[in-house]
């Protein structure tokens, strides 16, 4: 049972345009949503995050929107560059214990020129 | 520089032979974790450690052990693999409750 469901699998989306990843969680005690990215042979790494105390997040062109009542929150990546070429994953924890992420599959991004 | 150790990177091994997967991290983290990463499964917790002699069960713990006799150490040990073990491992660590998780590069294991 996932408790963090994401879509899509996988994204293309040419230069320029908008990224969007969306995921769904279920359980209704998570507050702390991060995103990581992961590019090919290195591990994830922190991207953004946001808490359910505000409903959108935005830092440079990387935007996380979040819906609490739908339970859903979502990646916006403005200006899509080949370099955002990489996997990307949701995650979800509980207060107290944000270091028990729980990952949604990922979505692997490819930003065509 | 801060970072997360792993080795061995890649490891191809046989049904049955022990083997233990290292991990070190040099930024003083309290918290260690180990995850595995399989298609369509996304990052899974084995386990995790919130101290030296702390550790904890993640979601999928089946099969493996893990000890922290230091704060810098938390090597993964499978003592019996199976094929059902191949997969790529990621270690990570963080500091306290922050939430955010420092990863290593990952080791990709295979078992015949």
């Amino acid at each position: 049972q996932q408790q963090v469901k994401q879509s899509p699998q996988s994204l293309i989306v040419q230069k320029g345009g908008i990224s969007i990843i969306n995921c769904a969680y279920e359980n209704t005690a998570f507050d702390y949503f991060p995103w990581y990215q992961q590019f090919p042979g290195k591990g994830p790494a922190l991207l953004i995050a946001i808490r359910p105390d505000v409903s959108e997040k935005k830092e440079g062109r990387f935007t996380i929107s979040f819906n609490k009542s739908a339970k859903q929150f979502s990646l916006h990546i403005m200006d899509s560059q080949p370099g955002d070429s990489a996997t990307y994953f949701c995650a979800a924890a509980i207060s107290g214990g944000y270091n028990k992420l729980i990952f949604g599959a990922g979505t692997r991004l490819a930003v065509h020129p | 520089e801060a970072q997360v150790t792993q080795n061995p990177r890649y490891l191809i091994t046989v049904t049955g032979k022990k083997l233990t997967v290292t991990c070190s991290q040099n930024m003083n983290h309290e918290y260690m974790s180990w995850y595995r990463q399989d298609p369509g499964l996304g990052l899974r917790q084995i386990y995790y450690s919130m101290n030296v002699e702390v550790t904890d069960k993640g979601d999928v713990p089946e099969g493996y052990k893990v000890s922290r006799k230091e704060k810098r150490n938390f090597p993964l040990i499978l003592e019996s693999p199976s094929p059902n073990q191949t997969s790529l491992y990621f270690c990570a660590s963080s500091f306290g409750g922050t939430g955010e998780l420092f990863f290593g590069e990952g080791s990709r294991l295979t078992v015949l």
